[in-house]
C-alpha cells in the first residue's frame, strides 16, 4: 500500500460544479496537510496547508481533513475553467520536514 | 512566498552526460529542497541542501549521481551526472517558509526542468 493515495483521474466536471477531490493516507503520524495546484508545465502552487483535523476554507476553495479516517478533501465551490489543472496533496509528520506526495489528480473544468 | 527561479526551464540531453540545474531564490532561505517529478507520479525527494553543509540524500538517490552544490543561501544547483533515459523527469527546486516569516511549514517550489535523455 502507498503511503498516500489519490485517484488520478481525469475527472472532468461542467463549469460552476462542487468539485470534490481526495486523498487516503495510511500513516498516522501525519499533522500536516497540504494542497497544491499544478498546471502543466508549470510548478506546484500552494493553495491550503492545514494543521491535524478540521476544516479551513479561503475563497472558493476548502480544505477537510479526518485524521480519524486518514482522509483528507479539497472542495471547489463554483469550479472554472482556469481551475483545470493536477491538484496534488502532501503531508508531512513534522512542521516543514519530510512532506510526502500524492500522484495527483488532473482535473477538467468544461465551459 | 518566494520567487524561486530555475534554469534551464527544459533540456533535452544525450545518454551519459551531463546537466547543471540552477535554482536562485529572491530571499535568503535556510533549506532548499530538490525533489523529481517523473511522469505521472509522485513528487519525490532526492536531497535537501542546507547553506554551509553536505546535502542530505533520500534513500534511492546517491551524491556521486546527483551532486548538489548549495554555496550560499539564495542559490542551490544539483548536477544529474551521466544521464539515461530513465533520468527524463521534471526537477524541482523547492523551500520551506515564507521569507520574513522562518519555519512557517509552507514548502514552494520553481517552475521547474523539464528534462529528456535520449
Amino acid at each position: 500500500q502507498k503511503e498516500v493515495e489519490q485517484d488520478p483521474g481525469p475527472l472532468s466536471v461542467p463549469e460552476g460544479a462542487i468539485v470534490s477531490l481526495n486523498c487516503t493516507y495510511s500513516n498516522s503520524a501525519f499533522q500536516y496537510f497540504m494542497w497544491y495546484r499544478q498546471y502543466s508545465r508549470k510548478g506546484p502552487e500552494l493553495l491550503m496547508y492545514t494543521y491535524s483535523s478540521g476544516n479551513k476554507e479561503d475563497g472558493r476553495f476548502t480544505a477537510q481533513v479526518d485524521k480519524s479516517s486518514k482522509y483528507i478533501s479539497l472542495f471547489i465551490r463554483d469550479s472554472q475553467p482556469s481551475d483545470s489543472a493536477t491538484y496534488l496533496c502532501a503531508m508531512s509528520e513534522r512542521h516543514g520536514q519530510n512532506f510526502v506526495f500524492g500522484p495527483g489528480t488532473r482535473l477538467s473544468v468544461l465551459p | 512566498s518566494a520567487v524561486i527561479s530555475q534554469k534551464p526551464s527544459r533540456d533535452i540531453c544525450q545518454r551519459g552526460t551531463s546537466l547543471t540545474i540552477q535554482c536562485q531564490v529572491d530571499s535568503q532561505v535556510t533549506m532548499m529542497f530538490w525533489y523529481r517529478q517523473q511522469p505521472g507520479q509522485s513528487l519525490t525527494l532526492i536531497a535537501t541542501a542546507n547553506q554551509g553543509s553536505e546535502a542530505t540524500y533520500e534513500s534511492g538517490f546517491v551524491i556521486d549521481k546527483f551532486p548538489i552544490s548549495r554555496p550560499n543561501l539564495t542559490f542551490s544547483t544539483l548536477t544529474v551526472s551521466n544521464m539515461s533515459p530513465e533520468d527524463s523527469s521534471i526537477y524541482l527546486c523547492s523551500v520551506e517558509g515564507v521569507p520574513g516569516l522562518t519555519n512557517t511549514g509552507e514548502l514552494f517550489f520553481g517552475e521547474g526542468s523539464r528534462l529528456t535523455v535520449l
